[in-house]
């Protein structure tokens, strides 16, 4: 009955691969985003959509593609991986509402790029 | 733009202290704010959060937190630390009527001693 579930937890890759990362959320939120958390521990927000349509993309490589087939996914997909891209990536759903926005988080996955 | 700021990184109590975790927000309208906690390997989970009803905010785990529009503050306290309060806090702020995402300060370790 997991709200907020990802996967994979873990994602060790090398370098110039593309890997997707999935998240889905059964809450019956309209929103969802996926946020990266470096290694510092600095968590930002990346994209967001909101019934499959994207509302915030803040300035992410265009390596970056979100997709969302239904407002319950939003999945992550990385194309040409590079060291910098590891991190910890978090999805999250919220249902805003006049900006309260109270956020729902997976449980995050590690990617490693070696 | 609203912005967060906790000041340090890390903190350390001894069990059964008070436990007393800095936030200052900036934001050009009322604010939402929002306390996370996140434990090793884990996701981010909600506190407590701030809404423009009651000033004084209670959560989880006997935490609470008071909202100063005076001193732009919204502090994170818990009357006496266990050894289970051991963890990563986030202080976050979205804003009324502005875009649906959070803005996260940069986290606050709060270590517990025996």
């Amino acid at each position: 009955d997991t709200a907020v579930s990802q996967t994979p937890k873990y994602l060790v890759t090398q370098m110039g691969n593309d890997k997707s990362i999935k998240c889905e959320q059964n809450l019956g939120h309209d929103t969802m985003y996926w946020y990266k958390q470096d290694s510092k521990k600095f968590l930002k927000i990346m994209f967001s959509y909101n019934n499959k349509e994207l509302i915030i993309n803040e300035t992410v490589p265009n390596r970056f593609s979100p997709k969302s087939p239904d407002k319950a996914h939003l999945n992550l997909h990385i194309n040409s991986l590079e060291l910098g891209d590891s991190a910890v990536y978090f999805c999250a759903s919220s249902h805003p509402r006049d900006g309260n926005t109270e956020a729902f988080f997976g449980q995050g996955t590690r990617l490693t790029v070696v | 733009a609203q912005s967060v700021t906790q000041l340090g990184s890390h903190v350390s109590v001894s069990e059964g202290a008070l436990v007393l975790l800095r936030c200052n927000y900036s934001s050009s309208v009322p604010p939402y704010l929002f306390w996370y906690v996140q434990y090793p390997n884990q996701g981010l989970q909600l506190l407590l959060k701030y809404t423009s009803a009651a000033t004084l905010v209670k959560g989880i785990n006997g935490f609470e937190a008071e909202f100063k529009k005076s001193e732009t503050s919204f502090h994170l306290t818990k009357p006496s630390a266990h050894m289970s309060d051991a963890a990563e806090y986030f202080c976050a702020v979205s804003e009324l009527g502005g875009s649906e995402k959070l803005v996260f300060g940069k986290g606050m370790k709060l270590t517990v001693n025996p």
